[in-house]
């Protein structure tokens, strides 16, 4: 098992461009979430999905898209990225009912 | 505003000394989780209380609940450099929230 792999690890962006964060789980979890990070500000929920073809937003869902096609996968895009949005981005996956998330490496974004 | 606020932010100790981190808030969760994360790294679960009042206990390291659940508290006995890193609480209500996290450094 891989776990919860998440690409890039590293992305450098200017104000304005979009792009796609990867993450994929092979454990079979059905409820998956991405989240980032901001120093002195612990990890804040951005959206999550409890299964394929069911999402939801978190607390700072603003300026972010999520879909979930598959069980797997959990693609996060932004459309227009602003320099607020530099941060790390974790994702994170589960089973339901159990309290245990596992999460990914992370993703750091810079956005110029 | 932060849901959860850990105390104390930046924490320099000794190894061999005992230290403990808190995370407290003015709300009720269902549960509480405490997670450690190493640099480049994403968070690794280290235990759930669930009960108000509830102590566990993972070697060397003691985990406590708030009677009224809204807040924590991680107590490490005797560190060693290895417990050097990021301990975040997150607690439970209709989602999980993550407190402001506590960075501690282990000298030998």
């Amino acid at each position: 098992n891989a776990g919860v792999t998440q690409t890039p690890k590293f992305q450098v962006l200017k104000t304005g461009q979009s792009m796609t964060l990867q993450c994929a789980q092979d454990m079979n979890h059905e409820y998956m979430s991405w989240y980032r990070q901001d120093p002195g500000m612990g990890l804040r929920l951005i959206h999550y999905s409890v299964g394929a073809g069911i999402t939801d937003q978190g607390e700072v869902p603003n300026g972010y898209n999520v879909s979930r096609s598959t069980t797997e996968d959990f693609p996060l895009r932004l459309l227009s990225a602003a320099p607020s949005q530099t941060s790390v981005y974790f994702c994170a996956s589960s089973l339901p009912g159990t309290d245990t998330q596992y999460f990914g490496p992370g993703t750091r974004l810079t956005v110029l | 505003t932060q849901l959860l606020e850990q105390s104390p932010q930046f924490l320099s100790i000794q190894e061999g000394e005992n230290l403990t981190v808190y995370c407290n808030s003015s709300s009720v969760f269902s549960s509480l989780q405490w997670y450690r994360q190493e640099p480049g790294e994403g968070p690794v679960l280290l235990v759930t209380v669930v009960t108000g009042g509830e102590v566990k206990k993972l070697k060397r390291l003691t985990f406590q609940f708030g009677d009224a659940r809204k807040d924590s508290s991680l107590h490490i006995t005797a560190a060693q450099t290895g417990d050097t890193g990021l301990y975040l609480c997150a607690g439970e209500k209709d989602q999980f929230y993550f407190g402001t996290g506590t960075s501690l450094t282990v000298i030998p």
